[in-house]
């Protein structure tokens, strides 16, 4: 079955770090763009961060910038997510995301793993 | 960044409905519009992307349309299965945001 697989939540206290990790399954995952999704509790949906399918572009949204890497491994069929000086407000569930463009270059997420929840408290 | 702006933000409907939730962005997007679904405790599903096309496995009673800054997620008959929060998500440019959900409620 096709898909992605999110571990390494769990509970931290503010100012420490995390590594969530995203494993893909049945297909060509060095193919695709990746993304990470986050989901407060009883809130909407937040895009975290983006990166290419040869890891050379990567994007962060602002409230992560400087605190969130997002990395790749191809080899491995992998995707990562380094947190660090984590915040009350970082408190979600993590999803990983796959990238996929129509002909015309319309993104979309096509396929999501069940999510990680990080809990940031003290 | 452009904003997502969806309405309502709740509905009630009753089965056999037709249900109408409606998406703004801040600026044109020019269709780079996609609507997600996702139920309590699951991870959101891809049911339209390019503002109108289905996606693969998603049933006909869903659709999407809309140009510019408007757009509509039509569900023509509404089933159980269908009780769930919509979001749209714009495309367009970084950063990729969406709308606040929409959550279709049994009346």
């Amino acid at each position: 079955e096709v898909q992605l697989v999110e571990s390494g939540g769990g509970l931290v206290q503010p100012g420490g770090s995390l590594r969530l990790s995203c494993a893909a399954s049945r297909f060509t995952f060095s193919s695709y763009e990746m993304n990470w999704v986050r989901q407060a509790p009883g809130k909407g949906l937040e895009w975290v961060a983006y990166i290419s399918s040869s890891g050379f572009t990567i994007a962060y949204a602002d409230s992560v910038k400087g605190r969130f890497t997002i990395s790749r491994d191809n080899g491995e069929n992998s995707l990562s997510l380094q947190m660090n000086s984590l915040r009350a407000e970082d408190t979600a569930i993590y999803y990983c995301a796959r990238g996929e463009y129509t002909s015309a270059g319309r993104g979309y997420f096509d396929l999501w793993g069940r999510g990680t929840l990080v809990t940031v408290s003290s | 960044d452009i904003q997502m702006t969806q309405s309502p933000s709740s509905l009630s409907a009753s089965v056999g409905d037709r249900v109408t939730i409606t998406c703004r962005a801040s600026r044109s997007i020019a269709t780079y519009l996609n609507w997600y679904q996702q139920k309590p405790g699951r991870a959101p599903q891809l049911l339209i992307y390019s503002a109108s096309t289905l996606q693969s496995g998603v049933p006909s009673r869903f659709s999407g349309s809309g140009s510019e800054t408007d757009y509509t997620l039509t569900i023509s008959t509404l089933q159980p299965d269908d009780f769930a929060t919509y979001y749209c998500q714009q495309s367009y440019s970084s950063p990729r945001t969406f709308g606040q959900g929409t959550m279709v409620e049994i009346k």
